[in-house]
This record gives C-alpha cells, sequence and structure tokens, in this order.
C-alpha cells in the first residue's frame, strides 16, 4: 500500500512569491491533515478535512495561506505572498476516520525555504 | 493553547544502551496520547495511541506507559541500536493532536 505522498520534497523560493503543495493521501483515507513544522518544534495542525470539507481551519493563516481538498482526495496548500517567517516544514497526514484510537499517517513533508 | 512538554530536547547514548524519555501534558480533558517517530528525511511513523490511566504498549525494544491523572507518560527503549536514532514525538489528543517539541535521540555504534 503506497503511503501519503508529498510534493515537491523541497522548495526554494523569492519572498512574496507563490508557493503551492500537493499532498494525495493514503487510499481510502477521509481524513486529511496539514502541518507546519518549525526548526526545533513540533508540527502544528494548519487544517483539517473531512472528505472535502475543512473542518477545522482555526490556526490556518487566511490572510496569505488558503488549501483546498478538491473530489475529497488529493490536497493543495497555497501560500502567497510567502514571507521569511513561512520557512519550515509543511507536512501532510491522513487517516481512516478521525477518533481516538485512529493514527494519522505523515507523508515526508515538503522542505520550504524563503529568501 | 495545550501545553505539552517532552524532556530531554536531545540525548546521545551507547549502543546498548537503556534510554526513557518523558511527556508532560495537562490531565485535564484526555482523551489519548500519540507517540510518533521521526527519523530524518524520512515520514514520522505512529508508534503507539494510548488511552487509559496505567496503560503499558510495548512493540519490540520500546515501550511506553501512560499516568493520565497526573498527566504524562514515558518512553523505554532497551538496548537501544543506532537504527533507534529519531525524534521522538508526543501528542495528547483533544480536539486535535496538539505535538511537542521532541526528543532528539542520537545512538552512537
Amino acid at each position: 500500500e503506497a503511503g501519503v505522498v508529498q510534493s515537491p520534497r523541497y522548495k526554494i523560493i523569492e519572498k512574496k512569491q507563490p508557493v503551492a503543495f500537493w499532498c494525495n493521501p493514503i487510499s481510502g483515507h477521509n481524513t486529511l491533515y496539514w502541518y507546519l513544522q518549525n526548526l526545533g518544534q513540533g508540527p502544528e495542525l494548519l487544517i483539517r478535512y473531512e472528505n472535502e470539507e475543512a473542518v477545522d481551519d482555526s490556526q490556518l493563516p487566511k490572510d496569505r495561506f488558503s488549501a483546498e481538498r478538491l473530489k475529497g482526495v488529493d490536497s493543495t496548500l497555497k501560500i502567497q505572498p510567502a514571507e521569511l517567517g513561512d520557512s519550515a516544514v509543511y507536512l501532510c497526514a491522513s487517516s481512516h476516520r478521525t477518533g481516538i484510537y485512529n493514527e494519522q499517517f505523515f507523508g515526508p513533508g515538503t522542505r520550504l525555504t524563503v529568501l | 493553547i495545550l501545553n505539552v512538554e517532552q524532556s530531554p530536547q536531545s540525548l546521545h547514548v551507547q549502543e546498548g544502551d537503556s534510554t526513557n524519555f518523558t511527556c508532560s501534558f495537562p490531565s485535564s480533558n484526555f482523551y489519548a496520547l500519540h507517540w510518533y517517530r521521526w527519523e530524518t528525511a524520512k515520514s514520522p511513523e505512529a508508534l503507539f495511541v494510548m488511552t487509559l490511566n496505567g496503560d503499558e504498549k510495548k512493540k519490540g525494544r520500546i515501550s511506553a506507559t501512560l499516568n493520565t491523572k497526573e498527566g504524562y507518560s514515558y518512553l523505554y527503549i532497551k538496548g537501544s541500536q543506532p537504527e533507534d536514532s529519531a525524534t521522538y514525538l508526543c501528542a495528547p489528543l483533544r480536539r486535535a493532536l496538539t505535538f511537542g517539541s521532541g526528543t532528539r535521540l542520537q545512538v552512537q555504534p
């Protein structure tokens, strides 16, 4: 079974440029998560989808960040415009459903560097 | 904001040493605790999901205990091997998983 796929793995851009990250979750997983991981810290949830619906986006900075999960499968996270402080690892995860026993399966992440 | 603390921040041990880390979290409104292992350049990998006070889980040389009343969990590694080198993250679950900063383990051959 293929795991969570993310692309690109690395991205270097100049500030004020737009950037997009793509995630393909494990087949059959209804729940998809985007996390932000700053150096030396744990991942922080940005947004959670149940199928195509964003059910928790309270931590997503909506002035510059946007996300979509059309058809409830793949998802894209966009930053426009990027700022220096956005340099971080962006992780995507999926789970079969939400619930206390449902472990999340993570992709390898996209490491973003904003110059 | 849920305050999750992990200690130590980093640990260097020799191959064969046994080691343990601590995860502390607020004990109120507790649902579950997840432990993850994250090797450099790889995906975080789930180790355990624990829910009951006094729960103990084991996977090979790695085990974990949970105390929900006082709000802590211990992760133990018996006879550390170089392949155990990784960052170990804990994450209590309320509305969502809240990750600690992790314990970075380096096992020297």
